[in-house]
């Protein structure tokens, strides 16, 4: 069976630290790993990945692949209180028609003052 | 808004009764696909559309649940006799399929609750 696991679970940081969350997965046909921010509502897109050791950039967040070893991270760098979110991990497959997302339970983060 | 819109947001119904929820995707979106997420959970996978085909569904979908997407636009997934097990945020996303990869986009759910 599919499996997305994501850690650590939940983190408690302090406004300007850098945080590293980490996904790892066993898919049958890897197509691309996505990364979903999610607070009270809807996961809200930010990073997908397919290619392996290029990095995705978006302001302070930064992923990065490494498809030997199955994984990827999610850097924050001087995280702020509206960083506090829950961060989805999520493999597609590439079964040809499908493109059903496997998501791991997340990891909570806390940014507090 | 141009994004994904989903109604209601909230449904509290008692165990035993129909619901049906709506989602409208992103309009040049082909691709309509819902999820369940329970608390403490990712988003668990229970259907896709292309256009109007229903493609796959999961085992999660028992025969109390079906989904429509009658013209291609937007869907409709409806639950029988609901179940106290049903409550969970249902999630719906869309995404548009070009060379390959697609991102889906997700809509801010339905959040039910069966009492």
């Amino acid at each position: 069976e599919d499996k997305v696991v994501q850690s650590p679970l939940s983190l408690v940081v302090h406004e300007g630290d850098t945080v590293t969350l980490n996904c790892s997965y066993e898919v049958t046909n890897f197509r691309s790993l996505l990364w979903y921010k999610q607070e009270k509502k809807a996961p809200t897109f930010l990073f997908m990945l397919t290619s392996s050791g290029i990095e995705k950039k978006s302001g302070r967040l930064s992923s990065i692949l490494d498809k030997k070893e199955l994984s990827s991270i999610l850097n924050i760098t001087a995280t702020q209180t509206g960083d506090s979110a829950i961060y989805l991990c999520a493999v597609a497959e590439n079964t040809g028609t499908a493109s059903k997302l496997t998501f791991g339970t997340g990891t909570r983060l806390q940014v507090t003052l | 808004d141009t994004g994904v819109s989903q109604n209601p947001r909230h449904k509290i119904t008692k165990r035993g009764q129909n619901v049906t929820f709506r989602c409208d995707p992103i309009s040049e979106h082909n691709r309509l696909y819902w999820y369940r997420q329970t608390l403490g959970q990712g988003p668990e996978f229970l259907t896709y559309f292309q256009n109007e085909a229903q493609l796959e569904k999961s085992r999660l979908l028992s025969d109390r649940f079906s989904a429509e997407r009658p013209k291609g636009s937007f869907s409709t997934l409806e639950i029988q006799r609901t179940e106290q097990g049903d409550s969970a945020m249902y999630l719906c996303a869309s995404s548009l399929v070009a060379g390959g990869a697609d991102t889906q986009y997700f809509g801010p759910g339905t959040r039910l609750t069966v009492l």
